[in-house]
C-alpha cells in the first residue's frame, strides 16, 4: 500500500526567509504527486503537481517542488516566505496505474510565519 | 464559478442521530470523494464514486453510507452518529484519471455530543 510521510508537524520561519517542506512517499512505482495548501477554515487548494518530465515543477504563489526518484521525495520550496503563506500544507500521491484518482495524503505540516 | 459546494458548513448532533451531508459540483467531473480530516491524521478517504451509479469504500467507511444521486451530487450519510465521527468532512471531485487534481469544497464541521 502506498504511504506518504511528512516528517515535520510544525515549522516556523521568519518572513522573507526560505522554506522547504519535506515529503517522502512509499510506492511500487513513481506515482502522481501533489502539494495542497489549506488556510484556516478553508478547503484544500492545489499548489502544484508532478506527473513526468522535468523534475522541478513550478506552482502557484511562488512555490516549487523537486521530485527525486532516488530518495522517493517531493519537497516543496519557496525562496522567500510571506506572512500570508501561514497555513497547513499537505503532500499527496495518486497511483500511476489503476486505482483511479484516489489520493493518499500525508499528515500535513503546519507553517507559522514570524514577522 | 461555484466549484464544489458543501452543505451545511457546521452541524452539531447528539449521539444516535442521523444526518446527511450534501455535496454538489459544477465542473462536470466524473469522480467524487468524501474525506474526513482529524488533527494529526491528514485527510482519510471515506468513500468515493468513480462515475455516476458507482460507489466504493475508502480507508475509513465504517459508520457511513453514500449516494451518488447524479453526476453532480454525492451525499454522505451518518445513520447513527457517534462521538468518534466528530470531524471536518470534505467533499472533492475530479476527472477520473490519476494525473487529474482533485478540487475540494470548504468542508462541513461536524460535532457529535
Amino acid at each position: 500500500a502506498q504511504s506518504v510521510t511528512q516528517p515535520d508537524i510544525h515549522i516556523t520561519v521568519s518572513e522573507g526567509a526560505s522554506l522547504e517542506l519535506r515529503c517522502n512517499y512509499s510506492y511500487g512505482a513513481t506515482p502522481y504527486l501533489f502539494w495542497y495548501v489549506q488556510s484556516p477554515g478553508q478547503g484544500l487548494q492545489l499548489l502544484l503537481k508532478y506527473f513526468s518530465g522535468d523534475t522541478l515543477v513550478q506552482g502557484i504563489k511562488g512555490f516549487e517542488a523537486e521530485f527525486k526518484r532516488s530518495q522517493s521525495s517531493f519537497n516543496l520550496r519557496k525562496p522567500s516566505v510571506h506572512w500570508s503563506d501561514a497555513a497547513e500544507y499537505f503532500c499527496a500521491v495518486a497511483p500511476f496505474t489503476g486505482g483511479g484518482n484516489k489520493l493518499t495524503f500525508g499528515t500535513g505540516t503546519q507553517l507559522k510565519v514570524e514577522l | 464559478n461555484a466549484g464544489v459546494t458543501q452543505t451545511p458548513k457546521f452541524q452539531v448532533l447528539k449521539t444516535g442521530q442521523s444526518m446527511t451531508l450534501q455535496c454538489a459540483q459544477d465542473m462536470n467531473h466524473n469522480s467524487m470523494y468524501w474525506y474526513r480530516q482529524d488533527p494529526g491524521m491528514g485527510l482519510r478517504l471515506i468513500y468515493y464514486s468513480a462515475s455516476e451509479g458507482t460507489t466504493d469504500k475508502g480507508e475509513v467507511p465504517n459508520g457511513y453510507n453514500v449516494s451518488r444521486l447524479n453526476k453532480r451530487e454525492f451525499s454522505l450519510r451518518l445513520e447513527s452518529a457517534a462521538p468518534s465521527q466528530t470531524s471536518v468532512y470534505f467533499c472533492a471531485s475530479s476527472y477520473d484519471r490519476g494525473n487529474q487534481p482533485q478540487h475540494f469544497g470548504d468542508g462541513t464541521r461536524l460535532s457529535i455530543l
